[in-house]
């Protein structure tokens, strides 16, 4: 069965303190892996798509990596406009064209300044 | 360019009525996914509808559906509301399992 599993489920880090989240998934036939961010209330933000075991994205403060069971969210001296719900999403192949994303619970990041 | 629009958003409404919620995708676009977000569920998937078609379907009621018109457009409704449907919903748009843009969602309160 597909699953996903994101860790922490919260963190509150000092401005300026750099982690990672990490997401955990098993599922069949990845096509791709989903980052987004949510701010309360709202929906989803897109903030990457990895594709490949090895691969690696940048955006302002974030990097995001995959290997064949785990993605990585790196946060590198955070703001506190860094607060946000981080989720993570893997693409099984379904039957056809029937592809679905398999959702985390998300970690929710505070970032202290 | 446009993003997704989600309309209402907010809505209220008493067990046992029925509630229309309309979702807008960014032009060009043919793919909707409908969620439905609660806080110790997190996103659960509804269905997707591609070209008028529902392509994939998750795990709710019947009393789910939705549909989607010529112009990519769709809606959903849920029929007989029960205080478990309080929730936020959202709809995503992509051009076809690439890079799916949310909108703000309709924060459903069923009272």
């Amino acid at each position: 069965e597909d699953q996903v599993t994101q860790s922490p489920e919260a963190l509150r880090l000092q401005e300026g303190e750099s982690s990672s989240l990490n997401c955990s998934y098993t599922v069949s036939g990845l096509r791709g892996l989903f980052w987004y961010r949510q701010d309360p209330g709202k929906g989803p933000e897109f903030l990457f798509t990895l594709y490949s075991a090895g691969e690696e994205k940048e955006k302002e403060r974030l990097k995001a990596t995959l290997t064949k069971k785990e993605s990585f969210l790196h946060i590198t001296a955070p703001k506190p406009e860094d607060s946000a719900t981080y989720l993570c999403a893997p693409q099984g192949e379904g039957a056809g064209n029937n592809r679905k994303l398999i959702w985390g619970l998300g970690t929710s990041l505070g970032v202290n300044p | 360019k446009a993003g997704v629009t989600q309309t209402p958003r907010y809505l209220i409404k008493t067990r046992g009525q029925q509630v229309t919620l309309s979702c807008s995708p960014i032009s060009g676009h043919r793919s909707v996914s409908w969620y439905q977000q609660t806080p110790g569920q997190g996103l659960q998937f509804l269905f997707e509808y591609f070209s008028e078609t529902q392509r994939n379907k998750g795990n709710f009621p019947g009393r789910f559906s939705g549909r989607q018109f010529s112009n990519s457009r769709s809606e959903m409704n849920v029929s007989t509301l029960e205080l478990g449907d309080s929730a936020l919903y959202l709809c995503a748009s992509s051009l076809d399992h690439y890079g799916y843009t949310f909108g703000s969602g309709t924060r459903l309160t069923v009272v």
